[in-house]
């Protein structure tokens, strides 16, 4: 069974800048999440889909990320403009879904380094 | 306001002996939590899970303890061996299925 698929694995890009990270969930996954891992952080979640369907997007910059998920499968996260803070690794995971807790598998991540 | 408490950044063990890593939650809402081990340019992978209606549970060489009334729980590995060498997250859920995690543990196991 192939994982989560995530592109490009390491981006640099000077502040102000924009960038977008691709990923493909485990197929039949209908709940797909970003996290913003930051160094020396645990992974902080910014958005949350179920389906094509945002759940929670609490935790996302509103200002300057954006997300979307196509026809309930791949997803793109969107910075415009980046900051210096945006630093981080943004992993991509995937569950089936529905009520309770079900196992998160997690992509390899984008590496991003904003100059 | 950090829910979820991993206090040491790092560990080192000898091949062989006992890995015991610690975890401390605020949130008396979580009843879920599980560890997660990541290796460099990976991503996070499952480990081991614990509910809050047990105290233990084991899976081979990976044991996690929960102490409800502390809201501490604990990850032991017995015996480690040099490919457990890792950082380790603690994380936690409750009704909205949301991971909170630690900020991470560097287990380094020597031969």
């Amino acid at each position: 069974e192939a994982g989560v698929a995530q592109s490009p694995r390491y981006k640099i890009i000077e502040k102000r800048q924009s960038v977008a990270f691709w990923c493909n969930p485990i197929s039949g996954h209908a709940t797909l999440y970003w996290y913003q891992q930051i160094l020396g952080q645990g992974p902080k979640l910014l958005i949350q889909f179920q389906n094509n369907g945002v759940v929670d997007d609490s935790q996302l910059p509103k200002d300057r990320f954006s997300a979307e998920r196509l026809k309930g499968v791949d997803s793109t996260l969107k910075i415009q403009p980046a900051k210096l803070e945006d630093s981080a690794v943004y992993l991509c995971a995937s569950s089936f879904g529905g009520p309770f807790y079900n196992e998160q598998f997690f992509g390899p991540g984008t590496r991003l380094t904003v100059l | 306001d950090q829910q979820v408490k991993q206090n040491s950044p790092s560990l080192s063990v000898q091949e062989g002996r006992i890995s015991i890593l610690n975890c401390d939650y605020t949130n008396s809402m979580f009843d879920y939590f599980l560890w997660y081990k990541k290796y460099p340019a990976e991503g996070p992978t499952f480990l081991i899970s614990i509910s809050s209606i047990k105290d233990k549970n084991e899976d081979g060489r990976f044991t996690v303890f929960l102490n409800k009334s502390a809201k501490h729980l604990s990850l032991h590995i017995v015996p480690s061996q040099p490919g457990d060498s890792a950082v380790y997250f603690c994380a936690a859920t409750g009704a909205n299925s949301k991971l909170t995690f630690g900020k991470g543990i560097t287990l380094s196991v020597r031969p």
